[in-house]
């Protein structure tokens, strides 16, 4: 089984809707985070916790929020989704320096 | 803020030479980390460097932490079919600070 899952693997929605994408990890690991990849460009940090009751905005937060609901899960969710957050979004999970990642979310905002 | 910049950002090769990148940076890094990522997949850790100066080795891909601790670089020796994706490089600055600053990958494409 996989360390690191996403869920869902594809999603397709509408300006203006809620979405919340999902992370789960059995590596037991404290610190997460969620990026985002646009083609041709490297992965920009959304947010990052590095515990149950931390969480920090990285370099691209705005239009999106997370929620740290136990050491193995971090969500993140878009309140009302825009077209230009169309990307692939991918969760990583760490102990020190090495990040470990999901498989990936593909979200299309129509 | 800190900036990666990676080279070359795409490569045509043939199958069973050797294949070189690497990533420079503005501002000096205490540890780089090397990813692949395959179509449809996330990245996956291939070396961390964690000294400058450092060499790595696994399997047939070698990374180097720069002397000056500003660079890195990754050879691929006797490319394979299956050597193909996106290798990413990332930075990270201090002790305690565990964010990853990426490069913007070189893709790699491998002709039989």
């Amino acid at each position: 089984d996989a360390d690191v899952t996403q869920t869902p693997r594809n999603r397709i929605t509408k300006t203006g809707k809620r979405i919340m994408l999902e992370c789960s990890q059995t590596k037991g690991h404290d610190r997460m985070y969620w990026y985002r990849q646009d083609p041709g460009l490297g992965l920009q940090l959304i947010y990052y916790s590095f515990d149950v009751k931390d969480i920090n905005k990285g370099e691209i937060s705005d239009g999106y929020s997370v929620s740290r609901q136990a050491q193995a899960k971090f969500s993140l969710s878009l309140e009302s989704a825009i077209p230009n957050q169309t990307a692939l979004y991918f969760c990583a999970t760490s102990d020190h320096s090495e990040q470990f990642f999901g498989p990936g979310t593909r979200l299309t905002v129509l | 803020g800190q900036q990666l910049n990676q080279s070359p950002q795409s490569m045509f090769i043939q199958e069973g030479e050797d294949v070189s990148m690497n990533c420079t940076s503005s501002s000096i890094f205490n540890t780089w980390l090397w990813y692949k990522q395959e179509p449809g997949e996330g990245p996956v850790l291939l070396i961390a460097l964690y000294k400058a100066g450092e060499l790595t080795s696994n399997g047939r891909l070698t990374a180097q932490f720069g002397i000056t601790r500003k660079d890195s670089f990754l050879n691929i020796s006797a490319s394979i079919p299956s050597d193909v994706g996106i290798y990413f490089c990332a930075g990270q600055y201090g002790a305690g600070s565990y964010q990853l600053t990426f490069g913007k990958g070189t893709k790699l494409s491998v002709i039989p």
